[in-house]
């Protein structure tokens, strides 16, 4: 099993460009998860996905949009990139939220808007 | 709104030495508590799980302890090795959020 993949592992964007994120699992997980970690912030859930065709707003959604259109793949997309989003992105699934599960991380993709 | 905090930001420590990390959280209606390991430019391992009913897990030469009342974890470290050197993080799961909430993480360095 590969467990949790990112695409791309890097990327520049200017301010004002657009770009999709994928993140992919082969656990069959219900649950997943985008955070950003930022220095001194820790990781922040920006959206996170309870099954396939569902979506929900984390604690910082605002400047994303995320699609879960197959329960293996959740898409994060930058509609209008800012310099405030470079940040380093992971994604990460569970198999139950609340469950004896823990939640597993993909490598990041790290993300920098001039 | 739960808050996790670590302490210290970063340690440095000679190789073979027992050392704790701290994990402190503001609201105690957690489902767990979970550590996790970050090597640079790294995802996320993660290390132990303690569910709320627990008092500790262990493995190998990590133990994790929760007190919940107190709103406080610990990591005890046996024997440290330049191999454990990496960023520690602990979250808690919010018992009505369903949501990780991350602390920002200790740096590690074991010096050989």
């Amino acid at each position: 099993n590969a467990g949790v993949t990112q695409t791309p592992k890097f990327r520049v964007l200017k301010t004002g460009q657009s770009m999709t994120l994928l993140c992919a699992q082969d656990m069959n997980h219900e649950y997943m998860y985008w955070y950003r970690q930022d220095p001194g912030m820790g990781l922040r859930l920006i959206h996170y996905s309870v099954g396939e065709g569902t979506t929900a707003k984390g604690e910082v959604p605002d400047g994303y949009n995320v699609s879960r259109l197959k329960k293996q793949n959740f898409l994060l997309g930058l509609e209008s990139a800012a310099p405030s989003q470079t940040s380093v992105y992971f994604c990460a699934s569970s198999d139950l939220a609340g469950g004896p599960d823990t939640q597993y991380f993909g490598p990041g993709t790290r993300l920098t808007v001039l | 709104k739960q808050e996790v905090t670590q302490i210290p930001a970063a340690l440095s420590v000679p190789e073979g030495e027992n050392l704790v990390l701290n994990c402190s959280f503001t609201d105690s209606a957690i489902y767990n508590l979970q550590w996790f390991r970050q090597d640079p430019g790294k995802g996320l391992t993660s290390l132990l799980l303690i569910q709320s009913s627990q008092r500790e897990q262990t493995s190998g030469r990590l133990n994790a302890s929760l007190d919940k009342s107190s709103g406080r974890s610990t990591l005890y470290i046996a024997a440290s090795q330049p191999g454990d050197s990496a960023t520690y993080l602990c979250a808690a799961l919010g018992g009505a959020t369903n949501k990780l909430i991350f602390g920002t993480g200790t740096l590690l360095a074991v010096q050989p």
